[in-house]
């Protein structure tokens, strides 16, 4: 089944490590975004990918880096620059160019303890 | 970016139809319609997506204004399991490459 893959489900970090989470599709799309989602709120961009080798900041990427090397991935770091990380962290992918659905994963949750 | 806006909560009856409205008063030519739902601790689902005529589909209809300035998700018979918080999100035509989502409805299903 296509579908986009988000993991681990749960994860704990220290204060000042970096952490990395991880995002797989197969469904051959060309775009990826990173959003994160804090306690009754909205979900905010944090990063966005619409090619290989290149990605673009959303409105919240400080203390956040991405890479997109290969098509199917899209994994996101949270640096320990990062001042309040603790958040419910959410993948997406969709077609680039056409105006149609995008795909969620089934998100990360992140704690610092 | 062009705004939505969307009211904080709603409640509706099971089994009776619900209409959660958007405003996007700056809403430009070219930019579609989306609705997302996400259930608790779940990724958001995709609902239902239109640019100016209305639109229907297995799980809900779109109607949207003749200005486009706003529009109506209808859920023709609500379930329980519709319970969540829709988004309704403005795209541009020539890629969504920055869904944008504000804070969403909260919907809830009175059995």
């Amino acid at each position: 089944d296509g579908g986009i893959t988000q993991s681990p489900k749960y994860l704990f970090r220290k204060e000042g490590q970096n952490v990395t989470l991880s995002c797989e599709q197969n469904l051959n799309h060309d775009a990826m975004y990173w959003y994160r989602q804090d306690p009754g709120q909205g979900l905010r961009l944090i990063y966005y990918s619409q090619i290989v080798n290149d990605f673009q900041k959303g409105d919240i990427a400080e203390g956040y880096s991405v890479s997109r090397e290969k098509k199917e991935s899209f994994p996101l770091t949270v640096t320990s620059a990062q001042k309040n990380p603790t958040a419910f962290y959410l993948c997406a992918s969709s077609i680039l160019g056409r105006n149609t659905e995008a795909f969620f994963g089934q998100g990360t949750r992140l704690t610092v303890v | 970016d062009a705004k939505t806006t969307q009211p904080n909560s709603m409640e509706s009856n099971e089994e009776e139809p619900v209409h959660l409205p958007c405003n996007h008063s700056t809403i430009s030519g070219t930019d579609y319609i989306h609705w997302y739902r996400q259930l608790p601790s779940q990724g958001p689902e995709y609902v239902i997506h239109g640019l100016t005529s209305n639109v229907n589909n297995r799980m809900a209809s779109l109607a949207i204004a003749e200005d486009r300035k706003s529009s109506t998700l209808i859920l023709h018979r609500a379930t329980l399991r519709d319970a969540a918080v829709y988004y309704c999100i403005l795209s541009r035509y020539f890629g969504n490459e920055k869904l944008t989502f504000g804070t969403g409805t909260r919907l809830t299903i009175i059995p």
